[in-house]
């Protein structure tokens, strides 16, 4: 079964930090696709990211990179210079190339102090 | 605009009386989901629809129903609503599977 898991509950960073996002994944799959989604306080569900499993190549966007590491079956997230507006709860998720619903981690709420 | 929209965001009910909430979304997409949040649970599948016609339940399908009638179109039904499915509820599309899904704003219920 596929299983997705975020064990970071909670993070408060004060602003312009570095602040990383864990994620760790289980699929027996080899062709999975791993997803990030950011729910700010408004409550809707923003797409950030969306990676193969035969990408290994690390993704940056900005203040937003991306570490692929299928070694580990990581896929963290890291935001540089963090901000108030980073301010969410950001879900780790998994699927695989079958018919399996997109697995979702619990999400991680991170909080940016100015 | 491609988006994913929902109807009504927000929705105060009783026990027992039906109601549906309405998905539609304007990008072609085959694949269409629909969630509910809830805290400590996470996201959690409901239901799920390949294609027109074509629909299979998810992770927590008891206590509702879905149609797909039209591609753009699929809505959720609560036959005979419970306080246990106050949640937030999201739609999602996507054109595959393995597509990026695109979620709706959420729908907000509270069954009273």
């Amino acid at each position: 079964a596929q299983k997705v898991t975020q064990a970071q509950t909670e993070i408060s960073v004060v602003e312009k930090e570095d602040v990383t996002l864990d994620c760790v994944y289980e699929t027996r799959d080899t062709t999975y696709y791993l997803f990030w989604y950011k729910q700010p306080p408004s409550g809707e569900l923003v797409f950030l990211i969306r990676r193969n499993s035969f990408d290994e190549q690390n993704e940056i966007s900005g203040r937003y990179s991306w570490n692929f590491q299928k070694s580990t079956s990581s896929f963290n997230f890291t935001i540089t210079a963090s901000q108030v507006v980073d301010s969410a709860v950001y879900f780790c998720a998994l699927t695989d190339s079958g018919n399996t619903p997109l697995v979702f981690g619990k999400g991680t709420r991170l909080s940016v102090i100015a | 605009e491609a988006q994913v929209t929902q109807n009504p965001r927000y929705l105060i009910t009783v026990t027992g009386k039906k109601l549906t909430v309405t998905c539609s979304q304007n990008m072609n997409h085959e694949y269409m989901s629909w969630y509910r949040q809830d805290p400590g649970l996470g996201l959690r599948q409901i239901y799920y629809s390949m294609n027109v016609e074509v629909t299979d339940k998810g992770d927590v399908p008891e206590g509702y129903k879905v149609s797909r009638k039209e591609k753009r179109n699929f809505p959720l039904i609560l036959e005979s609503p419970s306080p246990n499915q106050t949640s937030l509820y999201f739609c999602a599309s996507s054109l595959g599977t393995e597509g990026t899904q695109y979620f709706g704003p959420g729908t907000r219920l509270l069954v009273l």
